[in-house]
C-alpha cells in the first residue's frame, strides 16, 4: 500500500462544478503539500499545510490530522484548472512523498 | 528573484552511456531534492543535498549520484544508464531542509534508448 493515496485518479467536470480531490497518507508528516502539474512538466506548489485549511482564490485545501485525511476543493472550475493535482507530504529532512496525482479536465 | 532552472530541457541518451543534469535553486536556497518522474506516476525522491552534503537519500542504486555547489547550484549524474532510467527528473530548491516550501523547476526530460 503507498504511503500516499489520491482519489480519484482521473476527474471530468463541466466548467463552474465544485471539485473535490481527496488524499489519505499513513505516515507522520510535518506537513502536507498540494501541487499542480500542466503538460510538459512543470509543477507549481499550490498549497503547504499542517492543520485546519487554506484558501486562495477558488482553491481551498483542508487537513484533518488525527484522520490523515486532505481535501483540495475547486470552486467554480475552469477549463484553465485542467492539469495534475499531485498531494505530497513531508517528514523530518523535507523528503516530499507524492501520490499518484488526480487528472483532471474541465469541459467548456 | 530568480525562480528554479534545469537543462537541458530534454535529453536522448543511449543504454550504458552517462548523463549529467543540472540545476540552478532559487535565489537564497540552500537545499535541493532531485526527483524522477515515470509517466503517469508520481514523482521518487533520488536525494536531498544541504551546504553541499548529501542529506538523506530514496531507494536509488548508486550509479544515481549527485553535487551541489557553494552558489546552492547543482547536478544529478546517472552512469550507466538503463531504459528504465528513462523519465522526467524535477529538482527543488527550499531554504532550509525541513518544514518549508519546495520551489520545482521545469524539469530535465531524459529518454534512453
Amino acid at each position: 500500500k503507498n504511503e500516499v493515496e489520491q482519489s480519484p485518479q482521473n476527474l471530468t467536470a463541466q466548467e463552474g462544478e465544485f471539485i473535490t480531490i481527496n488524499c489519505s497518507y499513513s505516515v507522520g508528516i510535518s506537513a502536507l503539500h498540494w501541487l499542480q502539474q500542466h503538460p510538459g512538466g512543470g509543477i507549481v506548489s499550490l498549497f503547504m499545510l499542517s492543520s485546519g485549511k487554506k484558501k486562495h482564490g477558488r482553491l481551498i485545501a483542508t487537513i484533518n490530522i488525527q484522520e490523515k485525511h486532505s481535501s483540495l476543493h475547486i470552486t467554480a472550475s475552469h477549463p484553465r484548472d485542467s492539469a495534475v493535482y499531485i498531494c505530497a507530504v513531508s517528514s523530518y529532512g523535507n523528503k516530499l512523498v507524492f501520490g499518484a496525482g488526480t487528472i483532471l479536465r474541465v469541459k467548456s | 528573484e530568480t525562480g528554479v532552472t534545469q537543462s537541458p530541457t530534454h535529453l536522448i541518451k543511449t543504454r550504458g552511456q552517462q548523463v549529467t543534469l543540472r540545476c540552478s535553486s532559487q535565489s537564497g536556497h540552500n537545499t535541493v531534492s532531485w526527483y524522477q518522474q515515470a509517466l503517469g506516476q508520481g514523482p521518487q525522491f533520488i536525494f536531498q543535498y544541504y551546504r553541499e552534503e548529501e542529506n538523506g537519500r530514496g531507494n536509488f542504486p548508486p550509479r544515481f549520484s549527485g553535487l551541489q555547489f557553494p552558489n546552492y547550484s547543482s547536478e544529478l549524474n546517472v552512469n550507466a544508464l538503463e531504459l528504465d532510467d528513462s523519465a522526467l527528473y524535477l529538482c527543488a530548491s527550499s531554504f532550509i531542509t525541513s518544514g518549508k516550501e519546495q520551489y520545482f523547476g521545469p524539469g530535465t526530460r531524459l529518454t534512453v534508448t
